[in-house]
């Protein structure tokens, strides 16, 4: 198993410009999700999903869009970047968003730079 | 809303030290308690909590949750070098979703 994969590692923008961030996993996990990571911040949450066609906001979904037209991925849009969307963005995964385990794993992270 | 909050932000340590990292919480719908490690990159599993006054353990590392006055303590004992991290606590819903604290900064010196 590959686990949770995300693309790419590195990535610069300019303000404005748009980008989407890819998260798979081949785990067959129901539940997948978004966390972008900031110096003194810990993870918060941008968006879930439970399952393939079902998708919700977290913590700080403004500015971000998702869908889940798979169960193995997730991808992460950004409309329109702006500086301080500039983070490290973590997605990660579970066996089941229905009470059963909450273990997550996480993919590598995806470091983003708006300009 | 969800919340989570741990302490002390950060922790300066000898080796040999023992060290306690707490994560209080405020979760609706709360199902699990779990702690992550964190060197520079992803977060690893370290525990996953359910259930009151039962102790997780694995190596110098030990966990406890007390679901009554909501939190939860990272024990390290004999602390090494390579504990040296950000310690990561997050409440779990019964859907899955995790809220995570701060984290503590742990840093070792020899």
């Amino acid at each position: 198993n590959a686990g949770v994969t995300q693309t790419p590692k590195f990535q610069v923008l300019k303000t404005g410009q748009s980008m989407t961030l890819q998260c798979a996993q081949d785990m067959n996990h129901e539940y997948m999700s978004w966390y972008r990571q900031d110096p003194g911040m810990g993870l918060r949450l941008i968006h879930y999903s439970v399952g393939a066609g079902i998708t919700d906001q977290g913590e700080v979904p403004n500015g971000y869009n998702v869908s889940r037209s798979t169960t193995e991925d997730f991808p992460l849009r950004l409309l329109s970047a702006a500086p301080s969307q500039t983070s490290v963005y973590f997605c990660a995964s579970s066996y089941s968003g229905t009470g059963n385990h909450n273990e997550q794993f996480f993919g590598p992270g995806t470091r983003l730079t708006v300009l | 809303e969800d919340k989570v909050v741990q302490s002390p932000l950060s922790l300066v340590v000898h080796e040999g030290d023992t060290v306690t990292l707490n994560c209080s919480y405020e979760v609706t719908n709360f199902r699990s308690l779990l702690w992550y490690k964190q060197e520079k990159k992803a977060p690893t599993f370290l525990f996953m909590l359910t259930s009151s006054g039962i102790e997780k353990k694995s190596g110098r590392l030990s966990s406890i949750l007390d679901k009554k006055e909501l939190f939860s303590i990272l024990n390290i004992t004999a602390t090494q070098t390579g504990d040296s991290a950000v310690y990561l606590c997050a409440g779990g819903t019964s859907y899955g979703k995790l809220t995570f604290g701060q984290g503590t900064i742990l840093t070792v010196h020899p």
